[in-house]
């Protein structure tokens, strides 16, 4: 099993929708983000968490939301979905006070129609 | 802020050739920088980083990088490319040193042609 899980892999939805994404983590790390990819501009943070009663906006938090539901969930939600949302979403964790850096998932495709 | 940005969207080399990927930095403290490779449909996997000490860092599949406090820089060496080598490369330096977040530049897709 991955070490650091994303559900779904894809994922279309319409205008107005309300969606989840999920990430569920095995390595036991109390750090966890939500990213999103888009050709040309990298990866930009939305949220991230550094523990379970800790959760911070990223550079681009609007219209999303989060969820630390335990140490090893975290879950994003588009409240309402619009086409610009329409991108690669990854979760990663990391651990405080070493630095190996982050553990990405494989990423969740969504598109907003 | 803390700010990345790689020089050039896109690069191509032949196979054999070297490979060259250029990274800037900013930040206000010591940073942390890091490189990251994504090949199609994965997630972003650790090339290699610099957090203290020795100044030239070895990465995974020989790629190499070595951190210029003068010029801001940590570009990303590779002495001879091979075709699997193809993939999107990111820079990322971190805000802090205690496992703070990264910030990511755009991106460098590297294309090999036999």
């Amino acid at each position: 099993d991955a070490d650091v899980t994303q559900t779904p892999r894809n994922r279309i939805t319409k205008t107005g929708k309300r969606i989840m994404l999920e990430c569920s983590q095995t390595k036991g790390h109390d750090r966890m983000y939500w990213y999103r990819q888009d050709p040309g501009l990298g990866l930009r943070l939305i949220y991230y968490s550094f523990d379970v009663k800790d959760i911070n906006k990223g550079e681009i938090s609007d219209g999303y939301s989060v969820s630390r539901q335990a140490q090893a969930k975290f879950s994003l939600s588009l409240e309402s979905a619009i086409p610009n949302q329409t991108a690669l979403y990854f979760c990663a964790t990391s651990t405080t006070g070493t630095w190996g850096g982050y553990t990405f998932g494989s990423g969740t495709r969504l598109t907003v129609v | 802020a803390q700010s990345v940005t790689q020089l050039g969207s896109h690069v191509s080399v032949s196979e054999g050739a070297l490979v060259l990927l250029r990274c800037n930095y900013s930040s206000s403290v010591p940073p942390y920088l890091f490189w990251y490779v994504q090949y199609p449909n994965q997630g972003l996997q650790l090339l290699l980083k610099y957090t203290t000490g020795a100044t030239l860092v070895k990465g995974i599949n020989g790629f190499e990088a070595e951190f210029k406090k003068s010029e801001t820089s940590f570009h990303l060496t590779k002495p001879s490319a091979h075709m699997s080598d193809a993939a999107e490369y990111f820079c990322a330096v971190s805000e802090g040193n205690q496992g703070g977040k990264l910030i990511f530049g755009q991106g460098t897709e590297l294309s090999v042609k036999p």
